[in-house]
């Protein structure tokens, strides 16, 4: 199993907290990724980094913002959840110059907002 | 863009038998990557097959193989033997070779059941 990890798994909380999802990987791994997965399951990819001080936003429009100040360690924040936020976030990880580039991902953070 | 189709929102299986789930792809690349990702229940998601566009010859991994079909844009999943272990959703996701294209375009998945 790759070594990427996320906190909390389950979160259930208030409309208007703020709440940061947490995601560590130990592989050195210099690019990583969040998605947003629905209700549907499909993925929707709503940031990403290439590597320290990197962020960019993804496919998806997310409320969310990221930081990567170090390779390891890439949380997501959400400044106000509001009940349109809850969903499973999937936190990933990539190396670049692994030719195929394929990704390891965590276990998921399910969040609910009440 | 490259988008990534599946067909078939869910699938079931008898256990010990075969089934192969169904993914096109459309793009305008000739190089470029290929992944079946298997999601069980509330657990990590995981790679469980890989294909090279360049390589002609079909991966296989234990008892996950794929048939892939170039020119029709085609990439399935073929798992034999089906065990109860194997009811989760799979992804189908593309990833276009080069230099900044690290980012992989996943399918809407197929939840596969597996009936005892």
């Amino acid at each position: 199993e790759a070594d990427i990890y996320q906190t909390p798994r389950y979160l259930v909380i208030g409309t208007g907290k703020k709440i940061t999802l947490e995601c560590s990987q130990t592989m050195g791994h210099d690019k990583m990724y969040w998605y947003q997965q629905d209700p549907g399951m499909e993925l929707h990819l709503i940031h990403y980094s290439y590597g320290v001080n990197s962020t960019e936003k993804g496919d998806l429009s997310s409320e969310s913002t990221v930081s990567r100040i170090r390779t390891e360690h890439f949380p997501l924040t959400l400044e106000s959840a509001r009940p349109s936020h809850t969903s499973q976030y999937l936190c990933a990880s990539s190396q670049t110059g692994r030719r195929t580039g394929e990704l390891f991902f965590g276990e998921g953070s399910r969040l609910t907002v009440l | 863009a490259q988008t990534v189709t599946q067909s078939q929102p869910e699938m079931s299986v008898q256990e010990a038998e075969t089934v192969t789930l169904s993914c096109t792809y459309d793009t305008s690349e000739s190089d470029y990557y290929l992944f079946w990702y298997k999601q069980p229940p509330s657990r990590q998601m995981i790679l469980v097959i890989r294909q090279e566009a360049y390589k002609q010859q079909n991966a296989t991994e234990n008892r996950f193989s794929v048939n892939f079909q170039k020119a029709a844009k085609s990439f399935s999943l073929k798992i034999s033997d089906s065990q109860l272990g194997d009811a989760a959703m799979y992804f189908c996701a593309y990833r276009r070779s080069g230099a900044g294209s690290y980012q992989l375009t996943f399918g809407k998945g197929t939840k596969l059941s597996v009936i005892p």
